[in-house]
């Protein structure tokens, strides 16, 4: 089974703010990052966090809280384009393998 | 920018068939990565490579080989495709040093038949 846990699906309005939330297990990882992908298109880079705390990026945000092996990404002042799904992903101690979520897609309603 | 691409976006095989998926970058990145992707399962690793000829399975391997003969080229075989090998499959890179982001290709869809 999955390592790494997160919603399926989430729906907000635009302008809105939703927020993502990972959870996995705390041994293993060295960090975690988040990928957006729209349909039928390859995840791109987010962020990655390594140590804890929020870092701050635009209109996204991301959280990493190593103790307690939970993530979120903050998306605010929604707007339609980032409807897409977004994957949490933890990489092992070597960096070699990305053990990924199932990933959550959030839908923009306007 | 980073560039990696796969030689198709859409595939149709028939079961049973030798299938060739190909997927080079352009950045001189060591390490390469075969994925799929499935509904409410994620990303799932198959193969990386982490140089030229060499190769470690992932985390489900069974039904795939890889081969990488040259540095910009990481292929996936299925050497007899069966309908459970419909997905989407997704390949990836990264330089041995460095940062662990992954770049990855635009996807093949591949479905069986």
């Amino acid at each position: 089974g999955q390592n790494i846990d997160q919603p399926t699906e989430m729906t907000a309005t635009e302008g809105a703010i939703v927020q993502i939330n990972c959870t996995y297990q705390t041994s293993g990882f060295n960090g975690l990052f988040w990928y957006q992908q729209h349909a039928g298109e390859a995840p791109t880079f987010l962020s990655y966090n390594v140590l804890d705390g929020l870092e701050e990026k635009g209109r996204f945000s991301s959280f990493l809280s190593r103790s307690k092996g939970y993530s979120y990404l903050l998306l605010k002042e929604l707007q339609m384009k980032d409807s897409a799904s977004y994957l949490c992903a933890g990489p092992k101690a070597a960096g070699n393998k990305l053990t990924f979520g199932g990933g959550t897609r959030v839908l923009v309603k306007p | 920018d980073v560039k990696v691409t796969q030689s198709s976006r859409y595939l149709v095989k028939r079961t049973g068939e030798k299938v060739f998926l190909e997927c080079v970058q352009d950045m001189d990145h060591e390490n390469m990565f075969w994925y799929r992707q499935d509904p409410g399962l994620g990303l799932r690793l198959i193969y990386f490579s982490y140089d030229v000829k060499m190769k470690e399975k992932g985390d489900i391997p069974e039904g795939y080989s890889v081969s990488r003969e040259k540095k910009e080229r990481f292929s996936l075989i299925l050497e007899s495709a069966s309908t459970n090998q419909t997905s989407m499959y997704l390949c990836a890179s990264r330089p041995r040093r460095g940062s662990y982001e992954q770049y990855f290709g635009p996807g093949t869809r591949l479905t069986v038949t």
